[in-house]
């Protein structure tokens, strides 16, 4: 398996502008999980889909942000309008079930907003 | 609201050194805890899974313990290599879905 795949990889953009962040999670896999990187905040969640069905967002930091999973292969995370503030690396992970199994992560998408 | 701290945030050790992370959480009900590697502008690899259930897991020079009454797990790493060189960041998974991660480890492995 090509394991989870994020593109783009590196995304450079003016603030105001749209922003789409893709990923393709592991065959199989039944969760997928947006999550941000920074370096006062570290790692969190920003939101979570079972089943292609949305379940918490509750880590989405504002409105700007918004998440679809159309199908079981296919997720993006969308920030419009985009802010300086949203500088920071977003990773997408899947994972066979929850409780009891290892969350696989992509190589992330690196996203710097001037 | 599940805390996770890495100590210590930084490490500088010699090849072939035996060294420990260590990991702590503030709330001790949790599914499991899960070990990860990260290299400078990567993603986030995965090392070994603790079950709440376990006391310990073993992978190659890798041992992670976890002691879920204390709030406490460790990731011990023999004969430390060049290679090893990553941030390395301890995950707690206490709610079921959503990891909850500490600001990592990042370890130097000197020649």
């Amino acid at each position: 398996d090509a394991g989870v795949i994020q593109s783009p990889r590196h995304e450079v953009t003016e603030m105001g502008q749209e922003v789409t962040l893709r990923c393709k999670p592991i065959s199989g896999h039944d969760y997928l999980f947006w999550y941000r990187q920074t370096m006062m905040r570290g790692l969190e969640l920003l939101i979570y889909f079972n089943n292609n069905v949305p379940i918490d967002d509750s880590g989405m930091p504002e409105d700007r942000f918004s998440a679809k999973m159309p199908n079981a292969s296919f997720s993006t995370l969308k920030i419009q309008p985009s802010e300086p503030r949203d500088s920071a690396v977003y990773f997408c992970a899947s994972s066979l079930g929850t409780v009891y199994n290892e969350q696989f992560f992509g190589p992330g998408t690196r996203l710097t907003v001037l | 609201k599940q805390e996770v701290t890495q100590i210590p945030a930084a490490l500088s050790v010699p090849e072939g050194e035996n060294l420990v992370l260590n990991c702590s959480f503030t709330d001790s009900a949790i599914y499991n805890l899960q070990w990860f590697r990260q290299d400078p502008g990567k993603g986030l690899t995965s090392l070994l899974l603790i079950q709440s259930s376990q006391r310990e897991q073993t992978s190659g020079r890798l041992n992670a313990s976890l002691d879920k009454s204390s709030g406490r797990s460790t990731l011990y790493i023999a004969a430390s290599q060049p290679g090893d060189s990553a941030t390395y960041l301890c995950a707690v998974n206490n709610s079921g879905y959503a990891l909850n991660f500490g600001k990592g480890t990042s370890l130097l492995v000197t020649p």
